[in-house]
């Protein structure tokens, strides 16, 4: 079965020094995400990527993050300065589209910035 | 904007006892209702889901029922496992935009022997 998949599993990083977190969704996938959940909170929506642009961010989503999608397969979100509070576990999810609206996870990248 | 309330947890039961977690929500439009379950140390997988009032989804022995007059989408099993103990994520989403998913907080559900 196909599956979404992330990459490190784990980051640590220094504060103030560019992350790059990647994923490679679904392959026949249309919409991408990027999900943060912070140790012991919910899970939050961060942007949605479609036809090569963000349909939407949240207020989380400022300019020190950004999203890509080089080639065919990965879809990568960056963090340009990262802070003590970025660290949190980072989920890809991919979907097929409209109609069919469920998202399938990856397994996270849990970011830690000391 | 959208909301979806969970209730608190832990919830710890024995095995084979008869489980419920409330979901409710708030939404502008008609949305799609999902549970979300995560095993320690592990992602988010599906559980089940619905789309239109009346629905019911299930997988794995839980269930779920789209009720619209009480803006709901409970999560019943008859009869947990150890297996079962994990976080559950109740979510809705809109169509349009991003069609992005709005999480409860989780509820932890610990089974005991």
């Amino acid at each position: 079965e196909p599956e979404v998949t992330q990459t490190p599993s784990h980051q640590v990083t220094q504060m103030g020094q560019e992350v790059i977190l990647r994923c490679v969704p679904i392959s026949n996938h249309l919409y991408f995400y990027w999900y943060r959940q912070i140790l012991g909170q919910k899970v939050e929506f961060l942007v949605s990527f479609y036809n090569n642009e963000i349909s939407e961010k949240s207020e989380i989503f400022d300019d020190q993050f950004s999203v890509e999608r080089p080639d065919g397969s990965n879809f990568t979100l960056k963090i340009r300065s990262t802070k003590l509070e970025d660290s949190a576990m980072y989920f890809c999810a991919s979907s097929p589209g409209v109609p069919q609206l469920t998202q399938y996870f990856g397994p996270g990248t849990r970011l830690t910035v000391l | 904007g959208d909301s979806v309330t969970q209730m608190e947890g832990p919830v710890t039961l024995s095995e084979e006892a008869f489980l419920t977690i409330n979901c409710t929500y708030t939404a502008t439009g008609y949305p799609s209702l999902f549970w979300y379950v995560q095993y320690p140390g592990e992602g988010l997988q599906l559980l089940l889901k619905a789309t239109k009032a009346d629905d019911k989804g299930s997988n794995k022995g839980f269930e779920a029922t789209y009720r619209k007059e009480t803006t709901s989408f409970h999560l019943e099993k008859g009869s947990v496992q150890v297996s079962d103990s994990a976080v559950y994520f109740c979510a809705l989403s809109l169509t349009g935009g991003g069609n992005k998913l709005t999480f409860g907080t989780g509820t932890q559900l610990k089974v005991e022997l």
